[in-house]
This record gives C-alpha cells, structure tokens and sequence, in this order.
C-alpha cells in the first residue's frame, strides 16, 4: 500500500478566495473520510463516502463546502468564499468498508490558512 | 451522542518511565475504542483498536490499553517511555452499530519525554 495522500499540503489563502484539496485513498478502499482539526483539538468528522456515495454530512460543513468522490477513487473537498475561521488541518482517511470497527488510514492533512 | 475525555492535555514522563495516558468515554452502547499517534505535521497512525474479545489490547511500540467497561476507560500505557514516544495521542470512539463508523476523537494529550 501507498498509503493516503493528500495535495496541496499546505495552502494559504485570502479571506473570500475559493480552495480545494484533492485526498487519494489507499488502492480499493471503499470509504473515504473527511475531518477537521483546529489547533489544541481532536480532528472532527466532516462527511464520509462509501465508494461514489456521500452518506453524511456533519453539521460542521455549512454550505460554503462541498466534497466529491467521482468513480469512488480519489475525493475533492471545496471551500468557498473562505473565512478565517475555515483555517485548520483537513485530515482525510479511507477504510475497506469491510464493517464497524475497522482501521481508517489518515493522510498526512492539508493545512489551510486564510489570511 | 458519543463523547472522548482525555484527562490532562499534557503529560510529561522521563526516560525510561512509566507512560500512563488516560481516556474515558461516553455512549448509550459500548462503542469501539481506539488510540492514534499524531507527530509533528503528520496524519494520524493507528496505535491500537478495542472491537470485541480480550480487553486488554496490545499494540505497535510496546503500547497497550485496557478496555474497562465499568469505568467506561480506556487507558493507554507503556512500562517504559523512549525519546522516540514525544508526539500527541487521541483517543477516539467510534459506534458498535449502524453505518456510519466515523471516530470521534478526544482533544489530545501532548506527551513529551524527558531524557
């Protein structure tokens, strides 16, 4: 396995630009996860994929975000019209969807600061 | 709702010492109990997992925890800290039940070792 990749890995950004980051989960994993981590926090849980399925939505992701999984393969996460409060660490993760309790393999993040 | 408390946001242990890392959760059923590592600008590596059978789990780097279903904890040790074991550890849980597996993560404790 080449493990979860992440691009850009880090990204700085104005106040009202548009970003996106691109997660490529770990070959025929089925799942694929998006979290937030803030600064002295625990990552939180964004939206997940089961292959080209978006199932859940956190109540965390306002409008302003949108994430894809075309072909159940890599996934792109949208921020719109970023605010400062936007910059954090966005974590992705992907699991073979096998069942509760497995393993999701993080990627290294993408650090996003909106100036 | 499912909740993590990691008690003490930053520990610090000597060389050669005890690591003791405390987590207790909260949720209406027993959930599936993990623990990561985090290091320094990297993503979240999987240190051990509590599904079912033997609730004391052993995991990579001579750490293990026991689940604790009483005391609703999950405590992570390791009877001798090395240099190598400084990074940020969160404890996280995640349903027994339903589809959605995502983790939810405790804040973190910091862990510094001292030589």
């Amino acid at each position: 396995d080449t493990g979860v990749s992440q691009d850009p890995r880090h990204k700085i950004t104005k106040r009202g630009q548009n970003v996106t980051f691109r997660c490529d989960p770990i070959s025929e994993h089925n799942r694929l996860y998006w979290y937030r981590q803030t600064l002295g926090q625990g990552p939180e849980f964004l939206t997940y994929f089961q292959n080209e399925a978006q199932l859940e939505k956190s109540r965390l992701l306002s409008d302003r975000f949108s994430a894809e999984r075309p072909k159940g393969s890599f996934s792109t996460l949208e921020i719109q019209r970023t605010e400062q409060g936007d910059s954090a660490m966005y974590l992705c993760a992907s699991s073979p969807g096998a069942g509760s309790g497995e393993t999701q393999y993080f990627g290294p993040g993408t650090r996003l600061l909106v100036l | 709702a499912q909740s993590v408390t990691q008690l003490g946001s930053h520990v610090s242990v000597s060389e050669g010492a005890l690591v003791l890392l405390r987590c207790n959760y909260s949720s209406s059923v027993p959930p599936y109990l993990f623990w990561y590592v985090q290091y320094p600008n990297q993503g979240l590596q999987l240190l051990l997992k509590y599904t079912t059978g033997a609730t004391l789990v052993k995991g990579i780097n001579g750490f293990e925890a026991e689940f604790k279903k009483s005391e609703t904890s999950f405590h992570l040790t390791k009877p001798s800290a090395h240099m190598s074991d400084a990074a940020e550890y969160f404890c996280a849980v995640s349903p027994s039940g339903g589809s959605n597996y995502k983790l939810t993560f405790g804040k973190g404790t910091l862990l510094t070792v001292n030589p």
